[in-house]
């Protein structure tokens, strides 16, 4: 069945340091790749997504490109700060049968960034 | 404001108890969906609606009942809980032109 694999967290930076946060996924079809943050004590928001093979989607200075040859779509970003501190998820929606638009979620990474 | 909300945020309860949380969104949404958070399992889709009196089972439907009688709401019922239900929860609600979801604050759930 379709599902998504993260890279194992915690993940702690430095302040202007670079982050990646490695995401595969296996999956019927093709699925949209979608990457949500939470926050400490708050539900998650969409960070970015992208729908097809080679879109790239981009917020916040935040970065992934959907990549079908690798089945992947890492999260990137040139200079973390404080305020990125919080836990990223990679998910994809199942795209078939009676499930559209259903999310399946990676186990998450937590991410803290040290000033 | 357009917003998914949850009621109650935060409830501790015993075993066999039932309760109900509930979910409403404000965006005219036909889809809706809960989810449970647990740590080192992400998010796992417990049921879905595709839209009003139309429910299904998502990956972890045990323990769990739903309803969609009116477009804005989806409650999440649990008729006699368990410690395993333990958890966080999240409601979550999308147009059918885009499959992008919007997540509510989620619920913190104890069952003792």
């Amino acid at each position: 069945g379709d599902s998504v694999t993260q890279m194992e967290g915690p993940v702690t930076l430095s302040e202007e340091a670079f982050l990646t946060i490695n995401c595969t996924y296996t999956a019927t079809g093709y699925p949209s790749l979608f990457w949500y943050v939470q926050y400490p004590g708050e539900g998650l928001q969409l960070l970015l997504k992208a729908t097809k093979a080679d879109d790239k989607g981009s917020n916040k200075g935040f970065e992934a490109t959907y990549r079908k040859e690798t089945t992947s779509f890492h999260l990137e970003k040139g200079s973390v700060q404080v305020s990125d501190s919080a836990v990223y998820f990679c998910a994809l929606n199942r795209n078939y049968g009676g499930s559209q638009g259903n999310l399946i979620f990676g186990k998450g990474t937590k991410l803290s960034v040290k000033p | 404001e357009a917003q998914v909300t949850q009621n109650p945020r935060y409830l501790i309860t015993v075993t066999g108890k039932k309760l109900t949380v509930t979910c409403s969104q404000n965006m005219n949404h036909e889809y809706m969906s809960w989810y449970r958070q647990d740590p080192g399992l992400g998010l796992r889709q417990i049921y879905y609606s595709m839209n009003v009196e139309v429910t299904d089972k998502g990956d972890v439907p045990e323990g769990y009942k739903v309803s969609r009688k009116e477009k804005r709401n989806f409650p999440l019922i649990l008729e006699s809980p368990s410690p395993n239900q333990t958890s966080l929860y999240f409601c979550a609600s999308r147009p059918t032109s885009t499959d992008t979801q919007y997540f509510g604050p989620g619920t913190r759930l104890t069952v003792l």
